[in-house]
């Protein structure tokens, strides 16, 4: 079962614009990741938040997690054209030998 | 450094056969998982490894198999192929962050083999 629901499913947005992406999850957590995946390529790792901290940036990116209402955002600031991808959020515990749970994703179309 | 190299790309099997993906991961990470991605599904864990020798099931385990010989390699046997496996799969390595013990383990992926199974 998905630990994490992400919304929206899609979204398309004009270079220059902010993009933010949710994501909710069931159960505890230590940290919640975000990752972006470009076409036909693997995950990368954008940023992690720890379930004690409210906020975190890092460049063009600003997390936000609420471990009341499980829910974290992704917020991309200026986007660009090549911000183009999927973007997902995981969930995991300490020490879980990267046993991550993953939300389905959500596909960002940045126009020029 | 390579990271973490997935073989082969692209894979074409006919229902019944059996196979192994290969991952090898060059940066002496303790952790490597195994994730499958359908549309809409997001990733699945199948397989993940804490160490050499270690091994322990995921979310999606039914119809794989997995053994970690040495910290480098680890490598993904479908027993019998289905078409149900037909899906992309990746390969993940990880490591502890000693002087940040509380942090999660931050993954780094391969770049995926396409499984068709006819």
């Amino acid at each position: 079962s998905q630990q994490g629901e992400e919304d929206p499913q899609a979204l398309s947005i004009q270079e220059g614009e902010n993009a933010t992406m949710n994501c909710s999850y069931k159960t505890s957590i230590n940290n919640l990741q975000w990752y972006r995946q470009n076409s036909g390529r693997g995950l990368v790792h954008l940023i992690l938040i720890r379930s004690n901290e409210r906020e975190k940036h890092s460049g063009r990116l600003r997390v936000t997690l609420d471990t009341s209402k499980k829910s974290s955002s992704l917020l991309i600031t200026a986007s660009r054209a090549a911000d183009t991808a999927s973007y997902f959020c995981a969930t995991g515990f300490y020490n879980q030998g990267g046993k991550l749970i993953f939300g389905q994703g959500t596909e960002l179309s940045v126009k020029p | 450094n390579a990271g973490v190299t997935q073989t082969p790309k692209f894979q074409v099997l006919k229902t019944g056969q059996s196979m192994t993906l290969q991952c090898a991961q060059d940066m002496n990470h303790e952790y490597m998982s195994w994730y499958r991605q359908d549309p809409g599904m997001g990733l699945r864990l199948i397989h993940y490894s804490v160490g050499a020798g270690i091994t322990d099931q995921g979310e999606v385990p039914n119809g794989y198999n997995v053994s970690r010989s040495t910290t480098e390699d680890f490598p993904l046997r479908l027993l019998s192929a289905a078409p149900s496996q037909t899906s992309v799969y990746f390969c993940a390595s990880s490591y502890r962050d000693r002087g940040d013990p509380g942090t999660n383990e931050k993954l780094f992926f391969g770049s995926g083999t396409q499984l068709s199974v006819l």
